[in-house]
């Protein structure tokens, strides 16, 4: 059963600063893993795929980057804004299809 | 080109009723899931369809609970006889299909149920 953990749970930061978010999770056989933002009371936007053949993934001002031997991934922001403020979900797919979700990390970023 | 459609967005139900939930994939996505979040919870899968046909029900609690994909119309998720603890939201994801789960989920907005 694939136990996903991400650390902080919740951070709180000045605009403009860079975002660090850490996801572990337990089982290394996994197929890719997705990065989400859920915002309160509304679903969940996808962000970032990283396919469990790569190292990193960027987007704009994101960028994933993926160890699946150590059962690692770790999600930068740059230049933190407002807007950025949300919960930021974690989820690696098995069986290719089957996501698993942490608890999120909650980022404040204050004006 | 609209997104998951998931309704209603909020349900309320008494306790022994029966609740259905109703998402229509993205324009070309055959492939649906179902996924349950628990109040301080993460999100748990449930249910993978594809058209006609139950993919995977693992995450499904063996009893009152159902899901279905027909040739024609939304996935339904259907409770019967709910209980206090059946209150959560209940998201639906969909994605095109394709090999080796290279297709990223995309999910609605979720259905809110509250049982009093």
């Amino acid at each position: 059963k694939q136990e996903v953990t991400q650390i902080p749970a919740a951070l709180s930061v000045p605009e403009g600063e860079n975002l660090v978010l850490n996801c572990s999770f337990t089982d290394s056989a996994i197929y890719n893993l997705q990065w989400f933002r859920q915002d309160p009371g509304k679903g969940l936007t996808s962000l970032l795929l990283i396919q469990s053949s790569q190292r990193e993934q960027t987007s704009g001002r994101l960028n994933a980057s993926l160890d699946k031997s150590s059962g690692r991934s770790t999600l930068y922001i740059a230049a933190s804004q407002p807007g950025d403020s949300a919960t930021y979900l974690c989820a690696p797919t098995e069986n290719d299809y089957k996501l698993s979700f942490g608890a999120g990390t909650t980022v404040t970023v204050r004006a | 080109n609209a997104g998951v459609m998931q309704n209603p967005r909020h349900l309320v139900r008494r306790r022994g009723q029966e609740a259905r939930l109703r998402c229509s994939p993205m324009k070309g996505h055959s492939h649906v899931y179902w996924y349950r979040q628990l109040p301080e919870e993460g999100l748990k899968f449930m249910v993978y369809l594809q058209k006609e046909n139950i993919i995977d029900e693992s995450g499904m609690p063996k009893e009152r609970f159902s899901a279905e994909f027909p040739k024609e119309g939304p996935s339904i998720l259907r409770i019967q006889q709910v209980v206090r603890g059946d209150s959560a939201a209940y998201f639906c994801a969909s994605s095109p299909g394709g090999p080796f789960g290279n297709q990223p989920q995309h999910f609605g907005d979720g259905t809110r149920l509250s049982i009093l």
